[in-house]
């Protein structure tokens, strides 16, 4: 079955360190988001792809970037951990654009920054 | 601009009684809704979605929910809660497209769902 794997699923660091969370997708979908989720929040988005090569900026993208070599990853750098990045972060990809494609979402990493 | 108000953030309900999580949102245009079920440690899972067909939706688990677009609501229920139904639950609006297309997904602050004995 197709499906869409995070990991690691726990990460704790320290402030000023490099994070890259992983995020893998087996659909064969073109469209990738990271998500995320805090308290009274609910889902934010970071940073989304189209494609190979294509990333965009969310809603909340600052300290956070994306690249896209191939179809099936599409990885978080933290460049420099902050505190207010501790969070939980969800990944998810969907088919096509249109206003009513489903995202289908990946089981999360917990990220707390020390 | 869109947004999303999930009017509870906490529900709780004896198992066999009807379940209500309600929803309002806000769109400047013709939105898509859906509903996501969040288990404890898990990733979220369509439950249902609304795209201006049919105003009653139903979805899996024995979940639906009405379009009421006079009010602008949303709500999700369930004639009948089990224990496995316990988890939050978050109400989604897609409208906007973002750049390069595609929709932009506003999510809700969930509501967390508990179903006791």
């Amino acid at each position: 079955d197709a499906e869409i794997t995070q990991s690691p699923r726990h990460k704790i660091t320290e402030t000023g360190r490099q994070v890259t969370l992983a995020c893998h997708q087996t659909w064969n979908h073109n469209n990738m988001f990271w998500y995320r989720q805090d308290l009274g929040h609910g889902l934010r988005l970071i940073h989304y792809s189209y494609g190979v090569h294509d990333t965009n900026k969310g809603e909340v993208s600052d300290g956070y970037s994306v690249s896209r070599s191939n179809t099936e990853d599409l990885p978080l750098t933290l460049e420099s951990a902050a505190s207010s990045q501790t969070s939980v972060y969800f990944c998810a990809s969907s088919e096509y654009r249109g206003s009513t494609d489903t995202q289908y979402f990946g089981p999360g990493t917990r990220l707390t920054v020390l | 601009a869109q947004s999303v108000t999930q009017l509870d953030s906490h529900v709780s309900v004896s198992e066999g009684t009807p379940v209500l999580l309600r929803c309002n949102y806000s769109s400047s245009y013709s939105p898509s809704l859906f509903w996501y079920v969040q288990h404890p440690n898990k990733g979220l899972q369509l439950l249902l979605k609304y795209t201006s067909a049919a105003t009653l939706v139903k979805g899996i688990n024995g979940f639906e929910a009405e379009f009421k677009k006079s009010e602008t609501s949303f709500h999700l229920t369930k004639p009948s809660a089990h224990m496995s139904d316990a988890a939050e639950y978050f109400c989604v609006v897609s409208d906007r497209i973002l750049t390069g297309g595609g929709n932009k997904l506003t999510f809700g602050t969930g509501t967390q769902l508990k179903v006791e004995l």
